[in-house]
């Protein structure tokens, strides 16, 4: 199985960038999904297959990856972006369907000081 | 707007089963893989299972596999997570998901399984 290693905590002054890693074996070549959740609320996918956001989420957010380590940047970091912040891949194997996983990281607490 | 409802939760003693419900509105629900998702308190997320919008294919966890069943009915938008053998350390909050490509999106609000004694 793939474990998606995350630094427990982050923290970053407003207005400044901060950058949350996940780490893991064979990252490289997958597409890595990133989630915000705040407190008492469901997650949120803020970018997707790498670097791509959904509707409605600031061009702030991306994503990028190097070797076996993706990165979730956040830019011009505000306030309301204090939450916590997972990856997630999806392990599969082609020649048997009912293998298939989809992993979290264990989340990264971003606090905006 | 896409809206996932989950049901279901409550407290159950060790061993006893539950069920699941999640209805989905403001999406061709047929067309979506749906996940199932959870939360210890405290924890991060663990993923459960994922049933196919055609619900010819089933994937579960390790952790769950042969507790639990992931089913689906399209004809009323609702996906379910059968568990039994309920234990202790599957307290956590239940989230269910629409699957995109190998993402999850949108998310429900969740339900509280208690498993206590």
């Amino acid at each position: 199985s793939n474990v998606l290693t995350q630094p427990p905590s982050v923290s970053v002054a407003p207005g400044q960038t901060a950058r949350i890693t996940c780490e893991g074996t064979s990252i490289g070549s997958k597409s890595v999904q990133w989630y915000r959740q705040k407190p008492g609320q469901a997650p949120v996918l803020v970018v997707f297959d790498g670097g791509d956001r959904p509707s409605g989420i600031r061009d702030r957010f991306s994503g990028s990856k190097s070797g076996n380590t993706a990165t979730l940047v956040i830019s011009g970091v505000e306030a309301g972006d204090e939450a916590d912040y997972y990856c997630q891949v999806w392990n599969n194997q082609v020649w048997d369907d009912n293998s298939d996983q989809w992993v979290f990281g264990g989340g990264t607490k971003l606090t905006v000081l | 707007q896409v809206q996932l409802v989950e049901s279901g939760g409550g407290v159950v003693q060790p061993g006893g089963p539950l069920r699941l419900s999640c209805v989905a509105s403001g999406i061709r629900f047929s067309s979506f893989g749906m996940h199932w998702v959870r939360q210890a308190p405290g924890n991060g997320l663990e993923w459960v299972a994922f049933i196919r919008y055609d619900g010819n294919k089933k994937n579960y966890a390790d952790s769950v596999k042969g507790r639990f069943t992931i089913a689906r009915d399209n004809s009323k938008n609702t996906v379910y997570l059968e568990m039994r053998n309920l234990r202790p350390d599957d307290t956590a909050v239940y989230y269910c998901a629409a699957a995109g490509n190998q993402w999850l999106d949108p998310w429900g609000q969740g339900t509280l399984v208690t498993v206590s004694s």
